[in-house]
């Protein structure tokens, strides 16, 4: 089945020791976002590439940084989480387009945990 | 600022219907959706309306009112499974997708 997968599903990580959560998509989306939910939260988004086209949030912390290696997958790169980081993190694709149809398929998450 | 207002929390019987509402004030509007939402999972996409009215999907219905900034999610024959958060999101004048909190919705036997 085409879906969304996310590694690692829990992480666990010291303060200020960096952290790379993976996800990659077999639905051949050209958009993938990343969001930052705590809990009873809206999901915030961090950031989104729409194809190569990195677009970041103003309000992202310069802490998190993401990378595109291909179409499929996607990275977040968290440089010296603090304990204000301890959230769900979730990837999610769409097909596209400037559109208000877009339905975003989530990957199951990535649950940090900072000590 | 933009905003999407929704309860925190209703509790509903099982075999009960309930009414999950949700009201927008964003810059342009070009959809809602709905999403329902697993405790410790990942959003799921239930509806999408662009257009005013009722659209119906088995159990589920979703409403919108452009007009009001409104929209309700409706749960019918509710089942002890739906218990769960419901999202609600709104797509603004530059396609950015606008969250709500979400309600969490309690099923009790």
């Amino acid at each position: 089945d085409a879906m969304v997968i996310q590694n690692p599903r829990y992480q666990v990580t010291q303060f200020g020791k960096p952290v790379t959560l993976s996800c990659s998509q077999t639905l051949n989306h050209n958009v993938m976002y990343w969001y930052q939910q705590k809990s009873s939260q809206a999901p915030k988004l961090l950031f989104h590439y729409y194809d190569k086209d990195f677009n970041n949030e103003a309000d992202t912390p310069d802490n998190f940084q993401s990378r595109r290696p291909n179409t499929s997958f996607c990275f977040l790169d968290i440089r010296s989480p603090g304990l204000g980081d301890a959230a769900m993190y979730l990837c999610a694709s769409s097909s596209g387009g400037r559109t208000g149809a877009n339905v975003l398929t989530f990957g199951a998450g990535s649950r940090l945990t900072v000590l | 600022g933009q905003n999407i207002d929704q309860p925190t929390e209703m509790t509903a019987t099982e075999g009960a219907i309930v009414q999950i509402n949700c009201t927008y004030q964003t810059s342009g509007f070009n959809g809602l959706f709905w999403y329902q939402q697993h405790a410790g999972e990942a959003p799921t996409f239930l509806s999408y309306n662009v257009l005013d009215g009722l659209e119906e999907k088995g159990r589920f219905s979703s409403f919108l009112s452009r007009s009001k900034g409104y929209s309700y999610l409706l749960l019918k024959e509710l089942q002890m499974k739906d218990s769960a958060s419901y999202l609600c999101a709104v797509t603004d004048s530059n396609y950015q997708l606008i969250w709500g909190a979400g309600t969490k919705l309690i099923i009790k036997p």
